[in-house]
C-alpha cells in the first residue's frame, strides 16, 4: 500500500532563517506531487506541483521554492523565512497519467510551521 | 475560470441532526468531484468522489450526488455524530495530462455538539 510521510511534524523558526520541509511517498512510482499551505482558519493554497523529477511548477510567486531530487521525494525550501510563512504545510500525491481526473489526492500528515 | 464555492460556516449542529453542506462549481469540460475531510491537526482524507453526472458518492453515512444541471455536489448525512466534527472541502479535478491540478473550495467547518 502507499504511504506518504512528512517531516518535521512541527517547526518553530525565527524570521530570516532557512527552511527545509521534506515529503516522501512509498508504494507508487512517478506520482504527481503537490505542496499546499493552509493558513489558520483558511483554505488550501497550492504552492507547487511536480509531474516528474526536476519538474516544478509554481503557483504563487513568493520566497519559497521546491525541488524534486528523486521520483518520490519532494522538498519545500526557503532561504529566509517571513512571518507570513507561518501555517500548516501539506504534501500530497496523486496517480498520474490516463484518466487522472478520476484520481484523488492523498495527503500527508502536515507540518505546522511557526515563524517568530 | 474553474472554481469551487461552498458555505464556509462554521456550522454547528446537535448530535443526530441532518447535515447539508452546499457545494457548487464552475468548470470547463467534465470535472471529477470530491469531498475531503480534515480532522483537527491532520492532513486531508478523501471522503467520497463522483466522476460523472448523476453519480452518487457515499462513505461513512455521507452522500453527495453529481448534478451537472445545477453544477452542484452537496454533501449530506442523515444523522451526524460528535466524531464528524471537522473541516470539509469540496474539490474538482479536470485532469489534463500535463497540468494535473485539483481546485479546492474554502472549506466548511462543522462542529457537532452532544
Amino acid at each position: 500500500s502507499q504511504t506518504i510521510h512528512q517531516w518535521p511534524a512541527t517547526l518553530v523558526q525565527p524570521v530570516g532563517s532557512p527552511l527545509s520541509l521534506e515529503c516522501t511517498v512509498e508504494g507508487t512510482s512517478n506520482p504527481n506531487l503537490y505542496w499546499y499551505r493552509q493558513a489558520a482558519g483558511r483554505g488550501l493554497q497550492l504552492l507547487f506541483y511536480s509531474v516528474g523529477i526536476g519538474q516544478i511548477s509554481s503557483e504563487v510567486p513568493q520566497n519559497l521554492s521546491a525541488s524534486r531530487p528523486q521520483d518520490r521525494q519532494f522538498i519545500l525550501s526557503s532561504k529566509k523565512l517571513l512571518l507570513s510563512d507561518s501555517g500548516f504545510y501539506l504534501c500530497a500525491w496523486r496517480l498520474a497519467g490516463g484518466l487522472s481526473s478520476y484520481n484523488e489526492q492523498f495527503f500527508g500528515p502536515g507540518t505546522r510551521l511557526t515563524v517568530l | 475560470g474553474n472554481s469551487v464555492t461552498q458555505m464556509e460556516g462554521p456550522v454547528t449542529l446537535s448530535e443526530e441532526a441532518f447535515l447539508t453542506i452546499n457545494c457548487t462549481y464552475t468548470a470547463t469540460g467534465y470535472p471529477s468531484l470530491f469531498w475531503y475531510v480534515q480532522y483537527p491537526g491532520e492532513g486531508l482524507q478523501l471522503l467520497l468522489k463522483a466522476t460523472k453526472a448523476d453519480d452518487k458518492g457515499s462513505n461513512k453515512g455521507f452522500e453527495a450526488t453529481y448534478r451537472k444541471e445545477t453544477t452542484s455536489f452537496h454533501l449530506e448525512k442523515g444523522s451526524v455524530q460528535v466524531s464528524d466534527s471537522a473541516v470539509y472541502f469540496c474539490a474538482l479535478s479536470l485532469g489534463k495530462t500535463s497540468y494535473d491540478k485539483v481546485i479546492f473550495g474554502p472549506g466548511t467547518s462543522l462542529s457537532v455538539i452532544p
